[in-house]
């Protein structure tokens, strides 16, 4: 079956503007997590969804950063006012049931960069 | 907090050595322990998922252990191939939500 997709493969903006990142993740995976990957700083996690609910958002880095979970699937993160220091791969993974025992699958991510 | 190291940073051998790559973590309060594979401009490929309760897991060519009381992972790469060059990621189970919490990675090169 399909894996996790993510769209756009690559995203180039400049200073300032609003971009918006895609996950679909495999079909019938309750969890959702996104991930920021960026040089030199390893992978961080960013927000986590069971259905379409995110119960704490302290892990993203400002409140520039949002992201919403539509009908349990897609999800879609969105950084306002875009900074350089945004630029980094954006990975997000989803699992069965968002159990301890669960396989997170990964997508390949979206290489944001800002100019 | 939780943090997780590797070391080492990049690893290079040659064609068909046997290699360890090592994983430690501060809080010994996990659920599980995942290795990853990441090919350059690639997404995360989960190679092998350990529960708290297990000492190892198996698949093909590959060992990986866990000592949950020492905060210690090894992953063990048998009669090493080309085609594993890739960057390996130790992560742990413990955050809140359940996220993972992942280290640097070691970056191998396994030359002909």
């Amino acid at each position: 079956g399909a894996g996790v997709s993510q769209s756009p493969s690559n995203k180039v903006t400049e200073k300032g503007k609003d971009v918006e990142l895609r996950c679909d993740p495999i079909s019938g995976h309750t969890a959702l997590y996104w991930y920021r990957q960026s040089l030199g700083q390893g992978l961080e996690f960013l927000i986590y969804f069971q259905g379409n609910s995110a119960p704490d958002k302290s892990g993203l880095p400002s409140d520039r950063f949002s992201a919403e979970r539509t009908g349990g699937s897609v999800s879609t993160l969105t950084i306002q006012r875009t900074q350089q220091e945004d630029s980094a791969v954006y990975l997000c993974a989803s699992s069965l049931g968002g159990w301890h025992q669960d396989t997170q699958y990964f997508g390949p991510g979206t290489r944001l960069t800002v100019l | 907090k939780q943090e997780v190291t590797q070391i080492p940073a990049a690893l290079s051998v040659p064609e068909g050595e046997n290699l360890v790559l090592n994983c430690s973590f501060t809080d010994s309060a996990i659920y599980n322990l995942q290795w990853f594979r990441q090919d350059p401009g690639k997404g995360l490929t989960s190679l092998l998922l350990i529960q708290s309760s297990q000492r190892e897991q198996t698949s093909g060519r590959l060992n990986a252990s866990l000592d949950k009381s020492s905060g210690r992972s090894t992953l063990y790469i048998a009669a090493s191939q080309p085609g594993d060059s890739a960057t390996y990621l130790c992560a742990v189970l413990g955050g809140s939500q359940g996220n993972l919490i992942f280290g640097k990675g070691t970056k191998l090169s396994v030359k002909p």
